[in-house]
Order: structure tokens, then sequence, then C-alpha cells
């Protein structure tokens, strides 16, 4: 149980191309769901919260028009990079925790974005 | 502000040597404390979730412990299968965080045959 999955598993664009990360849990229901962003050699640093039908609360620092979030329902979120840029080349990893149960948080298995 | 600090970034053991991986840390009001098992290119794998001192848990060669200002995971008989970089984090009790976990930058562990 408890499993999150991520599509696509990566992705490679342009530069000043739009790219959408999707995160879905697949045997349970998440309020909240949690995106991260790793650099090599780095540990995990979140980017945002995002709660089912509402808006995505950002981490300082994190450009909210540059990394849309949408959590449209309790198994969906999506993390859209627009206008990306080689410097958001990085490894994105969503979480979510189980809605109504403990806090741990179920890793995606991440997405490793390139920008040329 | 949560501070968390694991050491040693890197650990190098021979297979059946076994060791202890530290992982301090400060909180305003601890709600948890998880070990994760990150392997390269994939997403954190969960293991272990602490909530207060005193507090252990295991599964299979792995062992956590808790006390109020830091977490060991002890690694018994390590297999080269264990070979992985292990995540501490944690979640502290201010809700208006969405509960997020603040993570250290790992150990870096490696057990060769």
């Amino acid at each position: 149980g408890a499993v999150v999955s991520q599509h696509p598993s990566w992705v490679i664009c342009k530069s000043g191309t739009s790219v959408k990360i999707e995160c879905r849990s697949l045997d349970f229901q998440a309020t909240t769901m949690f995106w991260y962003r790793q650099f090599p050699k780095q540990s995990l640093m979140l980017m945002a919260t995002s709660n089912e039908g509402s808006k995505a609360t950002y981490e300082q620092g994190v450009e909210k028009d540059k990394f849309l979030i949408n959590h449209a329902s309790l198994t969906l979120s999506t993390l859209t990079v627009t206008s990306a840029h080689p410097e958001d080349s990085s490894f994105y990893i969503c979480s979510a925790d189980v809605s109504g149960s403990t806090d741990t948080q179920y890793f995606g298995p991440g997405t490793r974005l390139t920008v040329l | 502000e949560d501070q968390v600090t694991q050491s040693p970034e890197a650990l190098r053991l021979q297979e059946g040597e076994s060791s202890s991986l530290n992982c301090s840390y400060t909180v305003s009001g601890l709600r948890g404390l998880f070990w994760y098992r990150q392997d390269p290119g994939k997403g954190p794998e969960f293991l272990f979730t602490l909530y207060s001192a005193g507090e252990e848990k295991e599964k299979e060669r792995l062992k956590a412990t808790l006390t109020k200002k830091e977490s060991f995971l002890h690694i018994t008989a390590p297999k080269p299968e264990d070979s992985a970089t292990y995540l501490c984090a944690v979640q502290g009790s201010d809700s208006n965080s969405g509960y997020a976990l603040n993570f250290g930058k790992g150990t870096s562990l490696l057990v060769t045959p």
C-alpha cells in the first residue's frame, strides 16, 4: 500500500518550453501533496505544499508563477514548469501523506528534467 | 528554524561490519522524525517514523532510536544491498507549514563484499 507514481520519469525539453509533471497516489487519498527538488549530491528541498481544492503554499524563493501547482483531486497533483531554462534542470520528487492517518509521507519515484 | 544535520556524510563498511548513522536535529515541537532510504535516481523509500524520545523501531538489519536531540540508525551486519543514501527528516508541529519535512543532507553508505 501507499504507492505514489510520477509521470514522466524523465523529460528533455528545449529552453522556453513548459513541462507538466503528474503525481498520483495510487491506493490512497492524499489531502496534501508536497513537491521537492533535488540537485546532484544534495538533499531534498521543499518547493511547495499542495492541498486539494486550494492554492499551493510556496517556500521562500520559489517562484509561484514559474512553478504552477494544481491539486484538483485527492489522488492527483501536477507541477508545471513554465518557460523552463537550463537552471531548472533537476530531479523533481513529489510526496503524499495518507489522509486521516499518520503523517508519514510516501514519495514518488521522481522525474528527471533536463532543459537544453 | 528547523535544522537537521547528518553524520558522517559518507561511510564505507565491509559486509558484516556494524555501524551507526547520526541525525542531530533542532525543531520547535517535534511531530515526527523520519528515516528514508534513497537509491540513485529514485525517490526516497520510507523506513521509520519515530515520535518521542526513547522510542525504537526495527526492520531487518536496521534499528532506529530517538532522543530529544538526535536519532541513530543502527545497521547490524550490513550487506552490499544496504548500500544507499540514508535520509533523516523532521516534521515540526507548526501546522501552517502543512507538516512538511525538513531533510538532512543524508549519509551515503557503501557496503563492500
